[in-house]
């Protein structure tokens, strides 16, 4: 089956707490992004990576970082979980330059 | 299952024209954000508009819900506009992403 995994479903933690998601695409794409996704659905671009670079959001709080072992996995860490941080985090794949991604089915982060 | 087509995939213009793009989408959608993806990868969010009509700069959102499409126009288009743009759908199912129209703004 090719498709773009995550885990967990679903995480509780407290404030402070070191968090990590796992994502794993399995469609053959050399770039893979997290958004982060508000009440609204709005989705918020956090991350894009591919094997050539990183380009972060600016915005981004430095306490997420993403992490990488091949073309195929996009990790998520958060170092030091605040309540805002209570989230949907979806990870999306494309092909570099092809405009349409695919996403996985989110990791929903309670923060208490 | 859910699906998203945007037109045209590619569109060349002189500095100065409008630019219109078009996002159909095949049920309703609960959220559509359009995106701005630059030759250097970039991504950026533009609009969201799930219905109605959005304006920010030069740039206008349409949606009619019931017809399942929306648009977005550049006016004036400058050649720093050039790069893909990407209609994402929020429907009941999931996000789907269009393939994206490339733009691309001539001096």
């Amino acid at each position: 089956e090719t498709a773009v995994f995550q885990t967990p479903n679903y995480h509780v933690t407290q404030v402070g707490n070191e968090v990590s998601f796992n994502c794993k695409q399995t469609l053959g794409h050399d770039t893979m992004y997290w958004y982060k996704q508000d009440s609204k659905k709005l989705l918020k671009i956090m991350f894009s990576y591919n094997n050539k670079q990183l380009i972060v959001n600016e915005t981004v709080p430095r306490r997420f970082s993403p992490q990488s072992s091949d073309k195929a996995h996009l990790n998520l860490r958060i170092k030091s979980v605040e309540p805002e941080d209570s989230a949907v985090y979806l990870c999306a794949s494309s092909f570099w330059g092809g405009g349409e991604q695919y996403f996985g089915p989110g990791t929903r982060l309670t923060v208490l | 299952g859910q699906q998203v087509q945007q037109s045209p995939a590619s569109l060349v213009l002189q500095e100065g024209e409008n630019a219109e793009l078009q996002c159909n989408f095949s049920s309703t959608a609960t959220q559509l954000q359009w995106f701005y993806q630059s030759p250097g990868g970039s991504l950026v969010s533009l609009l969201s508009n799930p219905s109605g009509t959005k304006h920010t700069g030069r740039l206008t959102s349409t949606t009619v819900t019931k017809e399942r499409r929306s648009s977005l126009h550049i006016s004036s288009s400058q050649t720093t506009d050039s790069g893909t743009y990407l209609c994402a759908f929020h429907g009941n199912e999931k996000i789907t992403f269009g393939a994206g129209t490339k733009l691309t703004i001539k001096p």
